[in-house]
């Protein structure tokens, strides 16, 4: 079983849709959960993060954390083409720069 | 910019080449990494320094030698590289090593031919 699950994709919204990303791990050391968005061509870039459990709103964008599941999620408000892009998990212990990455989900928003 | 530059972009090197990627962060951080992006594959950690010092080696193959002169810059010697070496190559700094902020140059993209 791999550390971290992320379902690749493609996933294909209309634009204005909610979207939901997901990913899924194993090891219950972690506590740093991140997203990151890579578009093509170019390096992954932060989005955002939350320590522990919880909920983290940044304009169009919310992070949750369940850690009693083990599963983290990124949702996309008002989606827009701009938001086309590939979308990384991923996650690390406490004191630790071993960040552990999903495969990624590429998402394309349809205009 | 992201504040953390990685030369050149693009790079097509025969297997009894050598070359060097090169990694200029401009953020103060402490901490670089190399980091390697094959298709449909996670993100796979090279190697870290944490003030200047190697940290981590995650059993990388001795054909690729990292060096870290300060904690501004950092190569990836390159040397009788394989096909399936290309990926690309990603350079990643963060403030201490630590935390969860690592921030990402635009990547190598290599082709061993």
């Amino acid at each position: 079983q791999k550390e971290v699950e992320q379902d690749p994709g493609p996933l294909s919204v209309p634009e204005g849709a909610i979207v939901s990303l997901n990913c899924t791990y194993s090891n219950s050391a972690f506590q740093y959960f991140m997203w990151y968005r890579q578009y093509s061509r170019k390096g992954p870039e932060l989005l955002m993060y939350t320590y522990s459990s919880g909920n983290k709103e940044d304009g169009r964008f919310t992070a949750q954390v369940d850690k009693s599941s083990k599963y983290i999620s990124l949702f996309i408000r008002d989606s827009q083409p701009s938001d086309s892009a590939t979308y990384l998990c991923a996650m690390s212990g406490e004191g630790t720069y071993k960040y552990i990455f999903g495969t990624g989900t590429r998402l394309k928003v349809l205009a | 910019e992201t504040g953390v530059t990685q030369t050149p972009r693009h790079l097509v090197m025969g297997m009894t080449n050598k070359k060097s990627l090169k990694c200029e962060q401009h953020l103060g951080h402490n901490a670089m990494y190399w980091y390697k992006q094959s298709a449909k594959k996670p993100l796979e950690l090279m190697f870290v320094y944490n003030f200047k010092e190697q940290t981590e080696n995650n059993s990388v193959p001795s054909r690729f030698s990292p060096e870290c002169p300060n904690s501004s810059h950092l190569f990836l010697h390159l040397h009788t590289l394989q096909p399936e070496d290309s990926a690309l190559y990603l350079c990643a700094s963060s403030q201490d090593g630590q935390g969860p902020e690592a921030f990402f140059g635009q990547g190598t993209r290599l082709t061993v031919v």
